[in-house]
């Protein structure tokens, strides 16, 4: 079956414009996951959806960043006032609920100029 | 003080060589442990759970020191497709779901 899809694959941004990024996730994944992985780094935690609300979004490094699943598939996630040090790549990941195995797409490699 | 250390590496070994990788934890309250394989500008995938009794996987075997808060991988006979970045995991310290990962583990298999 199809697996976890992210768009765009690739995203270059000027410093201060807005962005968005979009996960679809394995249909009938409740639980959806952000990370970003800077380079040479592991990914970090940025935010946990369970179903269509936020568990937790502790990870989110300040306001400038949101994300939202209004339906409880398809997953936006918003950066306002792009800054250098946000560019790194983006990776969603689904899993059936929130303690199954979680399932990562190939990300979306964000470059902020 | 990062939750999940690793040594980045990199190990270069020639093939057929047993290679082994260590993870340390802080969280001591953690309870889900993994190794995960990333190939080069590729996203993270499970290479295989880790329990408490140890597991076996192929040429692959974890461990898991609750006490020490330890990790390890062990791979047997390397092949030169093992040759990508592992990264140890726990699961987060707040909900239990998020994914914490180590910097990773960079892994040279040379013919």
């Amino acid at each position: 079956g199809a697996g976890v899809s992210q768009t765009p694959s690739n995203k270059v941004t000027e410093k201060g414009k807005y962005v968005e990024l979009r996960c679809d996730p394995i249909s009938g994944h409740t639980a959806l996951y952000w990370y970003r992985q800077s380079l040479g780094q592991g990914p970090e935690f940025l935010i946990y959806f369970q179903g269509t609300g936020a568990a937790d979004d502790s990870g989110l490094p300040n306001d400038r960043f949101f994300a939202v699943r209004p339906e409880g598939s398809v997953s936006t996630l918003k950066i306002q006032r792009t800054e250098r040090g946000d560019s790194a790549v983006y990776l969603c990941a689904s899993s059936t609920t929130g303690l199954e195995t979680q399932y990562f797409g190939p990300g979306t490699r964000l470059l902020v100029l | 003080r990062k939750e999940v250390e690793q040594d980045p590496g990199p190990f270069n070994v020639p093939e057929g060589a047993t290679v082994a990788f260590n993870c340390t934890y802080s969280n001591s309250a953690s309870q889900s442990f993994f190794w995960y394989r990333q190939d080069c500008r590729k996203e993270p995938k499970l290479l295989m759970s880790v329990y408490s009794s140890g597991n076996e996987d192929g040429r692959f075997t974890a461990q898991l020191n609750r006490a020490s808060q330890y990790i390890s991988l062990l791979i047997r006979d390397s092949k030169l497709s093992d040759s990508a970045t592992y990264l140890c995991v726990v699961n987060g310290k707040n909900s239990g779901y998020a994914l914490n990962f180590g910097k990773g583990t960079s892994l040279l298999v040379t013919p």
